[in-house]
C-alpha cells in the first residue's frame, strides 16, 4: 500500500526552525514529483513548494522563499522541508503530496506546525 | 483572497445533482488544466478530478468536471451522504508561478 508519513512538526517560537520529513513507502519514490501543501487551522489549502524527481528543480510560494528549502533523498525514499525564520502565519497542518495534479495523486495525513511564543 | 473563486456553499438532497463553479483568469484556468480535491472534515484531501475532466482510479463516475475559458465546474450527480465535504478547485498560475487553490465550496447533503 502507498504510504506517506510526515514527521518533525511541533511547537516552535517565532524565528525558530523545524525540519519536516516525509517517508514514502509502497511505490517508486524516485518516479514522482513531490509537493508540500499546508492548511492553516480552519482555513483553505495553500501550496508551499514542489520538487522534481531528481531533486534539482524546486519552486516555492513567494511567502516562504528565502526561509524554506526543500530536498529529497531517493535512496531513503524521503522528502524534506527545512523551515527557518518561522512566523506565526506559518502555523498549519503540512501535507506531503505525491503527484499533486496527476492520476497518482496521494496525500499524507499531515503534520502540525505551530509557531507561537 | 484566493486567486480562484468558488461559492462558499452548495447543497442538495440525496440523489440530486450539484454543480460547483470555479472562476479564474487567463493566467490559470484559461491556459492550464484544472484539478478538483475533496476534503472530508478531519481527513486529508483527495483528488477527484484531474486534467479538467479525468477521474483517478477509484473515484465514482458520479463526479465529472468541465472547463470553458476562465471557468471550470465540478458536478456531483446522484448525491450521496458521503459526498458531504469541502471541495477545492486548483490550477497552476503562469503569472504567479505557483499552484493555486480555490477558496473551497462546502457541499451539504440535506
Amino acid at each position: 500500500d502507498v504510504r506517506l508519513v510526515e514527521s518533525g512538526g511541533g511547537l516552535v517560537q517565532p524565528g525558530g526552525s523545524l525540519r519536516l520529513s516525509c517517508t514514502a513507502s509502497g511505490f517508486t519514490f524516485s518516479g514522482y514529483w513531490m509537493n508540500w501543501v499546508r492548511q492553516a487551522p480552519g482555513k483553505g489549502l495553500e501550496w508551499v513548494a514542489n520538487i522534481n524527481r531528481d531533486g534539482n528543480e524546486k519552486t516555492f510560494v513567494d511567502s516562504v522563499k528565502g526561509r524554506f528549502t526543500m530536498s529529497r533523498d531517493n535512496a531513503k525514499n524521503s522528502l524534506y522541508l527545512q523551515m527557518n525564520s518561522l512566523r506565526a502565519e506559518d502555523t498549519a497542518l503540512y501535507y506531503c503530496v505525491r503527484d499533486l495534479s496527476g492520476p497518482f495523486c496521494y496525500w499524507g495525513q499531515g503534520i502540525l506546525v505551530t509557531v507561537s511564543s | 483572497q484566493s486567486v480562484l473563486t468558488q461559492p462558499p456553499s452548495a447543497s442538495g438532497t440525496p440523489g440530486q445533482r450539484v454543480t460547483i463553479y470555479c472562476s479564474g483568469s487567463d493566467s490559470n484556468i484559461a491556459r492550464k488544466t484544472v484539478n478538483w480535491y475533496q476534503q472530508v472534515p478531519g481527513s486529508a484531501p483527495k483528488l477527484v478530478i484531474y486534467n479538467n475532466n479525468q477521474r483517478p482510479s477509484g473515484v465514482p463516475d458520479r463526479f465529472s468536471g468541465s472547463k470553458s475559458g476562465t471557468s471550470a465546474s465540478l458536478a456531483i450527480s446522484g448525491l450521496q451522504s458521503e459526498d458531504e465535504a469541502d471541495y477545492y478547485c486548483a490550477a497552476w498560475d503562469d503569472i504567479l508561478n505557483r499552484y493555486v487553490f480555490g477558496s473551497a465550496t462546502k457541499v451539504t447533503v440535506l
